[in-house]
């Protein structure tokens, strides 16, 4: 069975840093993308950020690019998501996703999802 | 602001066929397959349909989905109380390089 458990998630005042992680079982990570997806309370769902099977490649949204960085570590089954000047729009649940099938991103799918950690920055 | 677009809202009566679109562009559902995402409230969200109108194990044949040029579209047929939630699509978007949700609707179950 497949889980993911993220942890991390707390209070942050703005312009401060927070690192989000998730576990993951059930499936062999290291041949899968891994994923953060958050929404705002409230709100809809808005992908943050993808890191390839191998890590070589990275993916970020625009609102996040150059404060986010995401990370993993096969041999823990572990991905991260190190979060620095973080702001008020920021606060939102954020999910770990694993990809739903390797090959292009023409078929880019999220199969299976954690319960998510809640991240709010406020003073 | 996301670049694909939902109605906010539809709703139906148990047994009936509702259908949510999903409108976006060249870069995303017009070169990308499309999934479509529920989310039941408090739940983090559940892929239900995944490659236009692949449904994956375990998701009722009720839900199906198709995509023609740069729409997209979820049909929920028997509707049921359980069906009430909040839906959503996305797709990878090649000007963007990036992933990208609908607007989300909320399904209700009158």
């Amino acid at each position: 069975e497949v889980q993911l458990l993220e942890s991390g998630g707390g209070l942050v005042q703005p312009g401060g840093s927070l690192r989000l992680s998730c576990a993951a079982s059930g499936f062999t990570f290291s041949n899968y993308a891994m994923n953060w997806v958050r929404q705002a309370p409230g709100k809809g769902l808005e992908w943050v950020s993808t890191i390839s099977s191998s890590a070589a490649s990275t993916y970020y949204a625009d609102s996040v690019k150059g404060r986010f960085s995401i990370s993993r570590d096969n041999s823990k089954k572990t991905v991260s998501l190190q979060m620095n000047s973080l702001r008020a729009d920021d606060t939102a649940v954020y999910y770990c996703a694993k990809r739903g099938q390797r090959g292009t991103l023409t078929t880019f799918t999220l199969d299976y999802w954690g319960q998510g950690t809640l991240v709010t920055v406020s003073s | 602001q996301s670049v694909l677009t939902q109605p906010p809202s539809v709703s139906g009566t148990p047994g009936q066929r509702v259908t949510i679109s999903c409108s976006g562009g060249s870069s995303n559902i017009g070169t990308n397959t499309v999934n479509w995402y529920q989310q039941l409230p408090g739940t983090a969200p559940k892929l239900l349909i995944s490659s236009n109108d692949q449904r994956p194990s375990g998701v009722p044949d009720r839900f199906s989905g198709s995509s023609s040029g740069t729409s997209a579209s979820l049909a929920i047929s028997g509707l049921q109380s359980e069906d009430e939630a909040d839906y959503y699509c996305a797709a990878w978007d090649d000007s963007l390089n990036g992933y990208v949700f609908g607007t989300g609707t909320k399904v209700t179950v009158l």
